[in-house]
């Protein structure tokens, strides 16, 4: 079993719907929850990090954490078609001398005008 | 500043060359990454330089080697290639090891191995 599981899609919804992208992971270490979007043939950038358990807004994106089940989900209101791209979340725990990181397989979201 | 650049975009090798895929950064960071992204897999680590003058495997080593040349410069040979190397690769670097959570990324290089 991966430690991060993250649905494949694709993920087809109509332009202005909302859009909910989750990740399951298994390592209760994990504190740094970080959503990447990545267009096609791109490389991933970074679209929101949160802390530890919570939400956190900025703009249209809503990530939200939930340690106690091991869940965390990223929120798009209003969807456009320029958010049609590949989401990978990605997780750290605190004590990580190299920093890296575990991603998600990624989940492949269209938006149709 | 250019951020992280990758050369070459492309690559495709016939079975047992070698080839390296060399990376650069202009944001002075400390930390560097190789990874390698497959369909489905997201991306794996395959080695990582947390400081200049170290460099650690990461989750797939196996047929991977990497020098860390600067603090600018991470490149990752292949001393022979094999079709599951088929892949695309990203280098990421990131400011500080341990602290910072937000690693850029460079373009990617398409390998395809025959």
């Amino acid at each position: 079993q991966k430690e991060v599981e993250q649905d494949p899609g694709p993920l087809s919804v109509p332009e202005g719907a909302i859009v909910s992208l989750n990740c399951t992971y298994s390592n209760s270490a994990f504190q740094y929850f970080m959503w990447y979007r990545q267009y096609s043939r791109k490389g991933p950038e970074l679209l929101m990090y949160t802390y530890s358990s919570g939400n956190k807004e900025d703009g249209r994106f809503t990530a939200q954490v939930d340690k106690s089940s091991k869940y965390i989900s990223l929120f798009i209101r209003d969807s456009q078609p320029s958010d049609s791209a590949t989401y990978l979340c990605a997780m750290k725990g605190w004590d990580n001398a190299g920093n890296m990181l575990t991603f998600g397989g990624g989940t492949r979201l269209m938006v149709k005008p | 500043n250019a951020g992280v650049t990758q050369t070459p975009k492309f690559q495709v090798l016939k079975t047992g060359q070698s080839m390296t895929l060399q990376c650069a950064q202009d944001m002075n960071h400390n930390s560097m990454y190789w990874y390698r992204q497959d369909p489905g897999m997201g991306l794996r680590l395959i080695y990582y330089s947390a400081s200049e003058g170290t460099t650690d495997k990461g989750e797939v080593p196996n047929g991977y080697n990497v020098s860390r040349l600067n603090k600018r410069e991470f490149s990752l040979r292949l001393e022979s290639a094999a079709p599951s190397q088929t892949s695309v690769y990203f280098c990421a670097s990131t400011e500080l090891a341990g602290s910072s959570y937000e690693q850029y990324f460079g373009p990617g290089t398409r390998l395809t191995v025959t």
